[in-house]
């Protein structure tokens, strides 16, 4: 029930390519699903956001679109840069709670110069 | 203002032996939750403290394992009688008074091997 899952694990994507990682939930009650960023040997840093009411949301090279009746979400990176390699994580988290993520398995995503 | 500070970032434990680590949350931050990363895993929530009370430990392993975070002083997670299985990157994130817009900030984590 508070399983996020996410595919693929990795990726490969050549420089000025569209990255697309996706991820899928189980409970309903989910209403904050934010995407982190992170660099080998660092921490997660939040990316990008989304709350259930709105089915898109960009943010420069980055949109998160989100389909509430298959339960689904996906990020897309456009224009992918080299600089953009790093692991992503999908989660999600109810805000009226203690505000503990869910978080997807991760994917390693790697741009080719 | 500094972010959140986790030290060690690294820490090297032979097995039985215990490992203390800690989080100074960003200033201002009175919420902290810990999480552990297992290799080519996403992250698992752990606990989530407030200063001086544990307010859901849902996550944490029932031994070895406990957290606080005192009045005053950083949040410590602790674990005890370290096993191999306890290798694992171990990250702090703080956020202030939660609201509906709330963000919680993560540290660097640290890096606990057990040998």
């Amino acid at each position: 029930q508070q399983q996020v899952k996410q595919s693929p694990q990795s990726l490969i994507v050549q420089k000025g390519g569209i990255s697309i990682i996706n991820c899928a939930y189980e409970n309903t009650a989910f209403d904050y699903f934010p995407w982190y960023q992170q660099f080998p040997g660092k921490g997660p840093a939040l990316l990008i956001a989304i709350r259930p009411d709105v089915s898109e949301k960009k943010e420069g090279r980055f949109t998160i679109s989100f389909n509430k009746s298959a339960k689904q979400f996906s990020l897309h990176i456009m224009d992918s840069q080299p600089g953009d390699s790093a692991t992503y994580f999908c989660a999600a988290t109810l805000t009226g709670s203690a505000r503990q993520l869910t978080f997807g398995s991760g994917t390693q995503l790697t741009v080719l110069p | 203002n500094a972010g959140v500070m986790q030290n060690p970032r690294h820490l090297v434990r032979r097995r039985g032996q215990e490992a203390r680590l800690r989080c100074s949350p960003m200033k201002g931050h009175s919420h902290v939750y810990w999480y552990r990363q297992l290799p080519e895993e996403g992250l698992k929530f752990m606990v989530y403290l407030q200063k001086e009370n544990i307010i859901d430990e849902s996550g944490m392993p029932k031994e070895r394992f406990s957290a606080e975070f005192p009045k005053e002083g950083p949040s410590i997670l602790r674990i005890q009688q370290v096993v191999r299985g306890d290798s694992a990157a171990y990250f702090c994130a703080s956020s202030p008074l939660l609201t509906e817009n709330t963000e919680a900030f993560f540290g660097q984590g640290t890096r606990l091997t057990v040998v």
